[in-house]
C-alpha cells in the first residue's frame, strides 16, 4: 500500500521569508500524481499545487513551488514570501490512476508577523 | 458553480444512536470520497466511489460504518451505534475522473460529536 509521510508536525516562518515543508512517499509505481492541499482554520481543503510523476520539471504556482525528487520519493513544498494568509495545515497527497487519494498526516504552518 | 455541499454542518448525538451524514457532490463529478479527520490530525480515508465501479470500502473502520451513493449524485455516510471515538469531522470530496490528476473538491465537513 502507498504511504505518505510528513515528518514535520509543526513549522513556523517569519512573514516574508521562505519555508519548505517536507513530504516523502512510498510506491512501486512509476506513473502517479502528487498534490499539496492547504486546510485553513475554516476547515475548507484547498488544492495548492500538483505534480505529475512523469514530468521532470517542478511545478510552480505563484509563490508556491515543489522540489520533486522521484528517485528519492520526495515531494517538498516551498512557500516564498510567506504571508499571514498562508497559515494553515498543509497535507501532501498521492494518487495513482483512479485509485483513492492518500494523504499524509499534515504539517501545521504558523506565520510569525 | 456550486461546490460540494455537506449536511448537517454540525451534529451532536448520544452514544449508541445512529447518524446519517449527507454529501452533495459537484454536478457531473463521478468520483466521491469520504474522509474522517480527528481533532488536530490528518485525513483518514473511509470510502471511495468511482462511477459504476464497486466502491473501495477498505478504509471503513468497522461494520458500524456504511455508505451509499446513488448513481453520480448524493452520498450518505451512516454510522450505527455511535461511539465517542467516532467524534470527528467527516469530509466529503468529489472529482471529475476525466483526468486522474483532477483535484478533489472538498465540502466544509460535518463535525460529529458523540456524547
Amino acid at each position: 500500500a502507498q504511504t505518505v509521510t510528513q515528518s514535520q508536525p509543526e513549522m513556523s516562518v517569519q512573514e516574508a521569508e521562505t519555508v519548505t515543508l517536507s513530504c516523502t512517499y512510498d510506491t512501486s509505481e512509476s506513473d502517479y500524481y502528487l498534490f499539496w492541499y492547504k486546510q485553513p482554520p475554516s476547515r475548507q481543503m484547498i488544492l495548492v499545487i500538483r505534480q505529475e510523476a512523469y514530468k521532470q520539471q517542478n511545478a510552480t504556482e505563484n509563490r508556491f513551488s515543489v522540489n520533486f525528487q522521484k528517485a528519492a520519493k520526495s515531494f517538498s513544498l516551498k512557500i516564498s514570501d510567506s504571508q499571514l494568509g498562508d497559515a494553515a495545515m498543509y497535507f501532501c497527497a498521492y494518487r495513482r490512476g483512479n485509485e483513492k487519494l492518500t494523504f499524509g498526516t499534515g504539517t501545521r504552518l504558523t506565520i510569525i508577523p | 458553480g456550486a461546490g460540494v455541499s455537506q449536511s448537517p454542518s454540525n451534529k451532536v448525538t448520544e452514544k449508541g444512536k445512529d447518524v446519517e451524514l449527507r454529501c452533495d457532490p459537484i454536478s457531473g463529478h463521478t468520483a466521491l470520497y469520504w474522509y474522517r479527520q480527528r481533532l488536530g490530525q490528518g485525513l483518514e480515508f473511509l470510502i471511495y466511489f468511482q462511477g459504476n465501479s464497486a466502491p473501495d470500502k477498505s478504509g471503513l473502520p468497522s461494520d458500524r460504518f456504511s455508505a451509499e451513493r446513488t448513481g453520480e449524485s448524493v452520498s450518505t455516510l451512516t454510522i450505527q451505534r455511535t461511539q465517542q471515538e467516532d467524534s470527528a469531522v467527516y469530509l466529503c470530496a468529489s472529482s471529475s475522473s476525466a483526468s486522474y490528476n483532477s483535484p478533489l473538491h472538498f465540502g466544509n465537513g460535518t463535525r460529529l460529536t458523540v456524547t
